[in-house]
């Protein structure tokens, strides 16, 4: 699995948006991004993830840069709840294998 | 999605003691995970449990320290043996569903806090 690159830690103000990058350049073709985050004292909680292409949901976006050797995660209206830690994720596919997670970004909204 | 529960969510140990720690899930799921987190850091991959046969161990990480059993597609435990301060722990569960229902993300227990005294 491709190793991600994360800053230590980020805020963002409550009601903005919180914009996480990650960097991932050594990803290969059949690699996907994944991104979890740890709310304090519980387990790791699955947010999104994607191949290539942009990708929604209700709880954020992510955008996967041309070349994939780049993505960020986007919370577009940050609250107090979505103060955590953010990992940034490259899996061989998308189901039955192994997650390695790196150190990760301490985000933290501020009111 | 899947519900994880853990037990116990929480213990105290003495040193050269073992726990057993339970994960269970509300549906059959096709691989199941357990992981550690020690105080401050990132998850590590301790071992992917697998149903009917011995559990498959990340570097680092041996039969002996931490025998793992899956009797069923439902349920699996991790024990910890002979216990130092240095296994204090968040010990946790996972499971794949391995893209039933067009679901590919992985599913965490609560975990189960454990101190070594």
């Amino acid at each position: 699995d491709a190793k991600t690159t994360q800053p230590p830690s980020m805020d963002c103000a409550e009601g903005r948006a919180a914009n996480l990058p990650c960097n991932h350049s050594t990803i290969s073709g059949n690699e996907y991004v994944y991104w979890y985050r740890q709310i304090h004292s519980q387990g790791p909680q699955y947010i999104i993830h994607g191949l290539k292409n942009n990708e929604t949901n209700e709880m954020a976006s992510l955008i996967i840069t041309e070349d994939r050797k780049s993505s960020t995660l986007i919370l577009p209206h940050a609250t107090l709840r979505d103060t955590a830690v953010y990992y940034c994720i490259v899996r061989r596919e998308t189901s039955g294998s192994r997650l390695t997670f790196g150190e990760g970004t301490q985000l933290t909204v501020n009111p | 999605s899947a519900v994880i529960s853990q037990k116990p969510s929480r213990d105290i140990c003495q040193r050269g003691t073992s726990l057993t720690i339970q994960c269970q899930v509300d549906s059959q799921v096709t691989m199941m995970f357990w992981y550690r987190q020690q105080p401050g850091q990132s998850l590590t991959l301790i071992a992917t449990a697998n149903q009917g046969s011995e559990a498959t161990y990340e570097s680092g990480f041996v039969i002996d320290k931490f025998p793992i059993s899956r009797p069923n597609l439902t349920f699996s435990t991790l024990t910890v043996s002979n216990m130092s301060p240095e296994d204090s722990s968040i010990y946790l569960c996972s499971v794949d569903m391995g893209g039933l229902a067009g679901i590919h993300e992985q599913f965490f227990g609560p975990g189960t806090r454990l101190t070594v005294l």
